[in-house]
């Protein structure tokens, strides 16, 4: 039971380049989520997704898009990086969206050059 | 947009003491709300999820207190140890809206 992994676990882009951070889980969560972590400003929601096949957006999703693969699996994607996005990103996964703890991924850190 | 706010930002204490740090929000129609411990580098690891006015929780030498009606959360931890240095964050889950985390309280206890 590996709980909630994300890959890969550092990368650095340029300015303009693309990329998809994936993230799963293994506890057959309903819900799942992911977030930014910026100093100062705790953690903010980019997108989650409440069950298999729908999104919907969070606090800050401009200039990312996801996808819910399948139950185990959301993807965030990256069209084109900015060095605003330079961030630590973070997935997170709950049974249910209300009064159970959200299980966290290691993280990925992010540098847009 | 839910705002939730904590204080204070960072919190120095020596081993041995007992210290508290404050979640406060406007509003009391939410699901839930969440304690978290985080530690550098690590995820978050949940500590507490508290629902009604006047829930008490506790784990260990770490509890929490919830007062809805006034808008805030106390988190207490007794006899601080090195071992509980880490940034604590709250979270509300707020009805059908988004998963609002505070900024976090570092807290160093120092040996």
């Amino acid at each position: 039971n590996a709980g909630v992994t994300q890959t890969p676990k550092f990368q650095v882009l340029k300015t303009g380049q693309s990329m998809t951070l994936q993230c799963a889980q293994d506890m057959n969560h309903n819900s799942m989520y992911w977030y930014r972590q910026d100093p100062g400003m705790g953690l903010r929601l980019i997108y989650y997704s409440a069950s298999e096949g729908t999104t919907d957006k969070g606090e800050v999703p401009n200039g990312y898009n996801v996808s819910r693969l399948n139950k185990r699996e959301f993807s965030l994607r990256l069209e084109s990086a900015a060095p605003s996005q330079t961030s630590v990103y973070f997935c997170a996964s709950t049974n249910d969206r209300s009064q159970e703890t959200q299980y966290f991924g290691p993280g990925t850190r992010l540098l847009v050059l | 947009i839910l705002n939730v706010e904590q204080s204070p930002q960072s919190l120095h204490v020596q081993e041995g003491d007992s210290t508290n740090f404050t979640c406060s929000f406007p509003s009391s129609n939410f699901y839930a709300l969440h304690w978290y411990r985080w530690e550098t580098a690590k995820s978050p690891e949940a500590l507490f999820v508290m629902t009604l006015n006047g829930d008490e929780k506790k784990k260990g030498r770490i509890s929490a207190t919830l007062n809805t009606k006034e808008g805030y959360s106390y988190l207490y931890i007794k006899g601080s140890q090195p071992e509980d240095s880490a940034t604590y964050l709250c979270a509300l889950d707020n009805y059908g809206q988004n998963f609002v985390f505070g900024p976090g309280t570092r807290l160093s206890v120092l040996p």
